[in-house]
């Protein structure tokens, strides 16, 4: 199984930072890479898919980037909206989760 | 207008079977693959196992024996089984379509479901 490893796991930040987290593949995952934000009580709500394209909707202040086995979210310009946690999974093989980054307004 | 809707019971007691539906709307179980996904409570997300737009099962290793997923197309329906269930299976359980083109963009509500005695 090709395991997902998120960093940092939690991270406090103000409305207007710039925000950026990892995913590290332990095997070579191409682009199948997707980013995800779930807020308490939601399910996860897809923002990148192709490691690199945004899903409809989604403010382009959110920005997916990587292949190979590094990946990277960023968010250029913190909203108060934007607090959650963001999951990157995986599906070149069968689908794995990293642990997630909890993202929080100082 | 894709939707993807868990139900089943919310509590499940030790050692007994869960049974969820997955009903789908807005597309074909035969053009799409449903996966199931859980999240035990405040923690992170697990893939469970899959039903293939070509019927093909496959499962996470570790809960294959414990298992199984079906479906009803004529019913837009996708079935999870899993026998002996035991408190740490405590969490919600969320449908999830794929396509090759969208892996994974649409997902249920989910349902929580709570083993306990």
């Amino acid at each position: 199984n090709t395991v997902m490893t998120q960093s940092p796991t939690s991270m406090f930040t103000s409305v207007g930072d710039r925000v950026t987290m990892s995913c590290k593949a332990s095997q070579n995952v191409g682009i199948n890479v997707g980013w995800y934000q779930q807020k308490t009580g939601q399910s996860p709500k897809r923002l990148i898919y192709w490691a690199s394209n945004r899903d409809t909707g989604v403010p382009d202040r959110f920005t997916g980037s990587g292949s190979g086995t590094d990946f990277t979210l960023t968010i250029s310009n913190m909203q108060a909206e934007d607090p959650a946690i963001y999951y990157c999974l995986q599906h070149n093989s069968y689908p794995t989760f990293g642990g997630g980054t909890k993202l929080e307004l100082k | 207008q894709v939707q993807l809707t868990e139900s089943g019971p919310g509590l499940v007691h030790p050692s007994e079977t869960l049974s969820l539906t997955c009903t789908v709307s807005g597309f074909s179980l035969t053009g799409y693959s449903v996966y199931w996904v859980r999240q035990p409570s405040g923690k992170g997300l697990e893939w469970m196992g899959r039903m293939r737009y070509n019927g093909d099962t496959s499962y996470n290793s570790a809960l294959k024996s414990r298992l199984s997923i079906s479906r009803d197309t004529s019913k837009n329906q996708v079935f999870l089984k899993m026998n002996s269930l035991q408190t740490d299976d405590t969490g919600t359980y969320y449908c999830t379509r794929r396509a090759y083109g969208s892996p994974f963009d649409y997902w249920g509500q989910g349902v929580m479901v709570t083993v306990s005695s």
